[in-house]
């Protein structure tokens, strides 16, 4: 089945520490996105990506890095500069940038500051 | 600067009785209003979405219902039902360019018995 997959469903990072969240599409899909969620905030936009190789901030984009060197893959880390990373992350991919209302979104990474 | 205020915050609905959420929008280039539901723990989904030449767009038992000259757009779930139980987004986007959807702040729908 295609679809995009998110991994892992919980992380737990200490103070400091630079954590990875892997996000991996079989759609084809050319863009990919990645999106925090906080209570009461909706999805705001961190980084995303049109292309292999290249990738825009979005709106919150301090404190993160991607990185887009194969088509299916599109990780985020979050840095120790993030001063609150505690939240969800989604990712989501839509078929062309253009066509960006319609996206699929992954099940989802809970980050948790310890 | 929020670009699109949803509400309300939290919703509880009778089992069969209609779902009403409301999103209003800034931005007038705005040119494509999807609504999301997300189920706890799971990445949004797709479930209608609505251009602005269109006033009214249904699909089963959720309709969407826009003003352009208002800058407003509703979600009516019909007949609700307890499996509806979710948090409902509403977004817009503009279409052509490298852009993004810009999300309301989401609705908390319990479907009571």
């Amino acid at each position: 089945d295609g679809g995009i997959t998110q991994s892992p469903k919980y992380l737990f990072r200490k103070e400091g520490q630079n954590v990875t969240l892997s996000c991996e599409q079989n759609l084809n899909h050319d863009a990919m996105y990645w999106y925090r969620q906080d209570p009461g905030q909706g999805l705001r936009l961190i980084y995303y990506s049109q292309i292999v190789n290249d990738f825009q901030k979005g709106d919150i984009a301090e404190g993160y890095s991607v990185s887009r060197e194969k088509k299916e893959s599109f990780p985020l880390t979050v840095t120790s500069a993030q001063k609150n990373p505690t939240a969800f992350y989604l990712c989501a991919s839509t078929e062309r940038a253009y066509r960006v209302a319609e996206a699929f979104f992954g099940q989802g990474t809970r980050l948790t500051v310890v | 600067q929020q670009q699109v205020k949803q509400s309300p915050q939290s919703l509880i609905v009778q089992k069969g009785g209609i779902s009403i959420i409301n999103c209003a929008y800034e931005n007038t280039a705005f040119d494509y209003f999807p609504w999301y539901q997300q189920f706890p723990g799971k990445g949004p989904a797709l479930l209608i979405a609505i251009r602005p030449d269109v006033s009214e767009k249904k699909e089963g038992r959720f309709t969407i219902s826009f003003n352009k000259s208002a800058k407003q757009f509703s979600l009516h779930i019909m007949d609700s039902q307890p499996g509806d139980s979710a948090t409902y987004f509403c977004a817009a986007s503009l279409t052509g360019t490298a852009s993004k959807l810009t999300f309301g702040t989401g609705t908390r729908l319990q479907v009571t018995l």
